[in-house]
């Protein structure tokens, strides 16, 4: 099956500085990417959907300044949590879209930690 | 406002049975729902899926029904294994071309008995 990979897995650092995740569909080429969070014992909340080469779409209360998401390539798409605060701490996974269509199967990656300090 | 829910946290089935998960909507707007499966440190990964044009969905063990005038899905899978342990996830969307995202219900821990 298809392959999502995101890096780093568990990253910690400290208030104010900001963090890149990486999301990186491994033996096909996403069209749409999406990122989500979750929180503890909550569900995946969609923050933003990335097409390659073009803005992403932010999902309403998501900042937009504060979490940049760069979709560079059909197989990568960044996700760039600027000036993290302890509230940013949460569990964040990236998905990837290979066709168009809402039936076609989201692939999601394992998921980055964030702990911010 | 949560609009897939998934009211019961936790389920435990014997080996054998029949597991039976449950998923409640609000939004008559959403046509196309899905079950993921999710183990600890890993991302959802995708289980079966069904379209409001259905009732039923079968997959091997995996059975999905839906009742569109209840709001209601369930995920049958039978017999149930020890890999069947997960959080299982429901997910709803509506197709609307280039706005088809998911929905997702807060989970349901599924163990396994021996």
């Amino acid at each position: 099956g298809a392959v999502v990979s995101q890096h780093p897995s568990w990253v910690i650092c400290k208030s104010g500085t900001s963090v890149k995740i990486e999301c990186r569909s491994l033996d096909f080429q996403a069209t749409t990417m999406f990122w989500y969070r979750q929180f503890p014992k909550q569900s995946l909340m969609l923050m933003a959907t990335s097409n390659e080469g073009s803005k992403a779409t932010y999902e309403q209360g998501v900042e937009k300044d504060k979490f940049l998401i760069n979709h560079a390539s059909l197989t990568l798409s960044t996700l760039t949590v600027t000036s993290a605060h302890p509230e940013d701490s949460s569990f964040y996974i990236c998905s990837a879209r290979e066709g168009a269509g809402l039936t076609d199967t989201q692939y999601f990656g394992p998921g980055t930690r964030l702990t911010v300090l | 406002d949560q609009q897939v829910k998934q009211n019961s946290p936790s389920l435990s089935v014997q080996e054998g049975r029949i597991s039976i998960l449950n998923c409640d909507y609000t939004n008559s707007m959403f046509d196309y729902f899905l079950w993921y499966k999710k183990y600890p440190a890993e991302g959802p990964t995708f289980l079966i899926s069904i379209s409001s044009i259905k009732d039923k969905n079968e997959d091997g063990r995996f059975t999905v029904f839906l009742n569109k005038s209840a709001k209601h899905l369930s995920l049958h899978i039978v017999p149930s294994q020890p890999g069947d342990s997960a959080v299982y996830f429901c997910a709803a969307s509506r197709v609307n071309f280039g706005n088809e995202k998911l929905t997702f219900g807060t989970g349901t821990r599924l163990t396994i008995i021996p």
